[in-house]
């Protein structure tokens, strides 16, 4: 069955050094893939997406790498900022066709130290 | 925009009652989902509308629970009678079903319920 999961639950960081947060996914069919970020009190927040068809892509601060040899994503955060506390999820379009669907990972708890 | 929109934020009930949570997707979209979330399970998929008609709720936990959407603009959860376990934080989320190579889902702030 489908399936997202995350390495880590926690990841705790030092102001202004780089973050990596790492997903694994299951199905080698999907095609399509997107960062959340969700702080406290708030609900999960569209960070950067990514299709299949590329190994990476970029944006303000935050790269994600899509390897889909080993079905494995990553999201790369420069510069980590206080702000970027937050726990973060990796979803995969779910369902055969084009549903809709997200399946998301448990998340990754993202603890910058200033 | 203002974004997703749900109410209330917070709602604490009895065990027995009924609780009707509502969402206000954002104007345009036509994909509506409904999510539970909780510590140990994480964000669960309950339903998802596709043009106000529902596509698939296998995730809906029990007859309990029921959903609907009787226009674009409005859906709502209904948990009746509520149970303890019940108790997480209920987001609605959005996407424009236009772009079937992108789900892009906006969420709302959530509920908050607290079945006591």
């Amino acid at each position: 069955g489908e399936s997202v999961g995350l390495h880590l639950p926690t990841l705790s960081v030092q102001e202004g050094d780089n973050s990596i947060i790492n997903c694994a996914y299951s199905n080698s069919a999907s095609d399509y893939f997107i960062w959340y970020k969700q702080e406290s009190g708030k609900g999960p927040q569209f960070i950067i997406d990514i299709r299949s068809n590329m190994d990476k892509r970029q944006g303000q601060r935050v790269t994600v790498l899509l390897n889909k040899t080993v079905k494995h994503l990553s999201l790369q955060i420069a510069a980590t900022q206080p702000g970027d506390s937050a726990v973060y999820f990796c979803a995969e379009k779910g369902g055969s066709g084009n549903t809709g669907k997200l399946i998301f990972g448990q998340g990754t708890t993202l603890q910058v130290k200033p | 925009d203002a974004g997703v929109i749900q109410s209330p934020r917070h709602e604490v009930t009895e065990m027995g009652q009924e609780v009707t949570l509502r969402c206000k997707p954002i104007s345009g979209h036509n994909s509506l989902f409904w999510y539970r979330q909780t510590m140990m399970r994480g964000l669960e998929l309950l339903i998802y509308f596709n043009n106000n008609v529902p596509i698939d709720d296998s995730g809906m936990p029990e007859d309990r629970f029921s959903a609907k959407m009787p226009n674009a603009s409005f859906s709502t959860l209904k948990i009746q009678p509520s149970e303890p376990r019940d108790s997480a934080v209920y987001f609605c989320a959005s996407s424009a079903y236009r772009d079937l190579a992108k789900n892009i889902q906006y969420f709302g702030a959530g509920t908050r319920l607290s079945v006591l």
